[in-house]
């Protein structure tokens, strides 16, 4: 079993859709969360940042953890054909100074016009 | 601000060739420095990572090596290249001991 699981896709959604994207992961030490878009051949920057339980809102997007049920999850409101990229998330435990992060395997995201 | 840059974009190179990849942050001290691989549609695999200078670990065994020569300078490094080495190299930066990291453009190499 991987430690973070993200379902791949693809996921096509019309225009102004409100989309759902999900990770599940099952170390109960992870506190820190992020989620990473990646548009095509570029780099992933980072989205969104969440430390431990709970929501956190930028703009059209929000981020929610539930430690309870080590599940993670980023909205999309008001969806556009610009959010189409590639969507991963990470996380960690905090627990060494190496700041490496888990990733999923990312979840591709096409938002149609 | 802080800035990564990554070198050459794109890089076609025959097996058994060597390579050379390298990566520089601007604007920041002692950051915590990765490689990492991503094949088609595939996630991120973590390749190196190093939390100093001349400091560095391995994740994957494989004909790849990183180096650290300068603070703000990671390179990675191959002697023969393999035609599984063909993929999408990023290099990040993270504040010493934070979980953030922060990507570069990448390397799209193809060795053929």
């Amino acid at each position: 079993q991987k430690e973070v699981e993200q379902d791949p896709g693809p996921l096509s959604v019309p225009e102004g859709a409100i989309v759902s994207l999900n990770c599940t992961y099952s170390n109960s030490a992870f506190q820190y969360f992020m989620w990473y878009r990646q548009y095509s051949r570029k780099g992933p920057e980072l989205l969104m940042y969440t430390y431990s339980s709970g929501n956190k809102e930028d703009g059209r997007f929000t981020a929610q953890v539930d430690k309870s049920s080590k599940y993670i999850s980023l909205f999309i409101r008001d969806s556009q054909p610009s959010d189409s990229a590639t969507y991963l998330c990470a996380m960690s435990d905090g627990s060494s100074n190496t700041g490496k992060l888990i990733f999923g395997q990312g979840t591709t995201l096409q938002v149609k016009p | 601000s802080q800035t990564i840059h990554q070198w050459p974009a794109t890089l076609v190179q025959p097996v058994g060739s060597p390579l050379s990849l390298e990566c520089t942050v601007e604007g920041t001290s002692n950051p915590n420095l990765y490689w990492y691989r991503q094949a088609a549609g595939r996630g991120l695999q973590l390749l190196f990572y190093s939390v100093g200078i001349g400091q560095i670990s391995s994740e994957v065994p494989q004909n790849l090596s990183a180096s650290r020569p300068q603070d703000r300078q990671f390179i990675l490094s191959s002697k023969k290249l393999l035609l599984s080495d063909s993929g999408f190299y990023l290099c990040a930066w993270s504040v010493y001991a934070k979980e953030t990291q922060y990507f570069g453009p990448g390397t799209r190499l193809l060795v053929l």
